[in-house]
């Protein structure tokens, strides 16, 4: 159980265009959902703070106009990179918790594969 | 902001143990954890230890905290070429437990 799923795995887009990624529970609902970026090399930076039904909280240095997250379902978030660039070239993850579950530890996120983006 | 700092590489031979070190700087850490990512795969929790503990073993694997060094470790006993992949070290803190602070990752190379 606790299947976190990302659609898509890569994407390559032209600079310019809007890419969106979905992140989806299969098997538990979410209402909190989280998104992160993974450059090469380097740990997993945590962008925003994915919240069914309200807006979402960015990190530090997160634009928000930029990355557009929708949370409109238990089992559903999407990040939206809008005009991307190359510099917004990167992996994306996204993790959930399954807050009602009670067959593990409370405090576990269930990670994404990931999605691939690159911008030409 | 939080820093966690795990070498890059580790290379052991089948059946050696593999010890994983990370060293964080954020005091007020609750839980620490270890996730293991392998090619195509999400992030997969293997262990967590809270704070207040100094070591948890679970099957082959044995986590060792010393707080006061803020130094993290994972031994994986009898290491197999199936345990060959990243592994990250997080932690999150009393202020705000669903945020993770991540290391860079170990790559492990298991040889047979």
């Amino acid at each position: 159980g606790a299947v976190v799923s990302q659609h898509p795995s890569w994407v390559i887009c032209k600079s310019g265009t809007s890419v969106k990624i979905e992140c989806r529970s299969l098997d538990f609902q979410a209402t909190t959902m989280f998104w992160y970026r993974q450059f090469p090399k380097q740990s997993l930076m945590l962008m925003a703070t994915s919240n069914e039904g309200s807006k979402a909280t960015y990190e530090q240095g997160v634009e928000k106009d930029k990355f557009l997250i929708n949370h409109a379902s238990l089992t559903l978030s999407t990040l939206t990179v809008t005009s991307a660039h190359p510099e917004d070239s990167s992996f994306y993850i996204c993790s959930a918790r399954d807050e009602l579950g009670d067959t593990h530890f409370s405090n576990e996120q269930f990670f994404g594969p990931g999605t691939r983006l690159t911008v030409l | 902001g939080e820093d966690v700092e795990q070498s890059l590489f580790l290379s052991v031979r089948e059946g050696d143990s593999s010890v994983i070190n990370c060293t964080y700087t954020d005091s007020s850490s609750t839980y620490l954890y270890w996730y293991k990512q392998e090619p195509g795969a999400g992030l997969q929790l293997l262990t967590y230890i809270f704070s207040n503990m100094d070591m948890k073993q679970d099957q082959r694997l044995t986590v060792l905290l010393n707080k006061k060094d803020k130094h993290l470790s994972l031994r994986i006993a009898d290491t197999q070429t199936g345990d060959s992949a990243i592994y990250f070290c997080a932690e999150s803190g009393v202020r705000n437990f669903n945020k993770f602070y991540f290391g860079s990752g170990t790559k492990l190379n298991v040889k047979p």
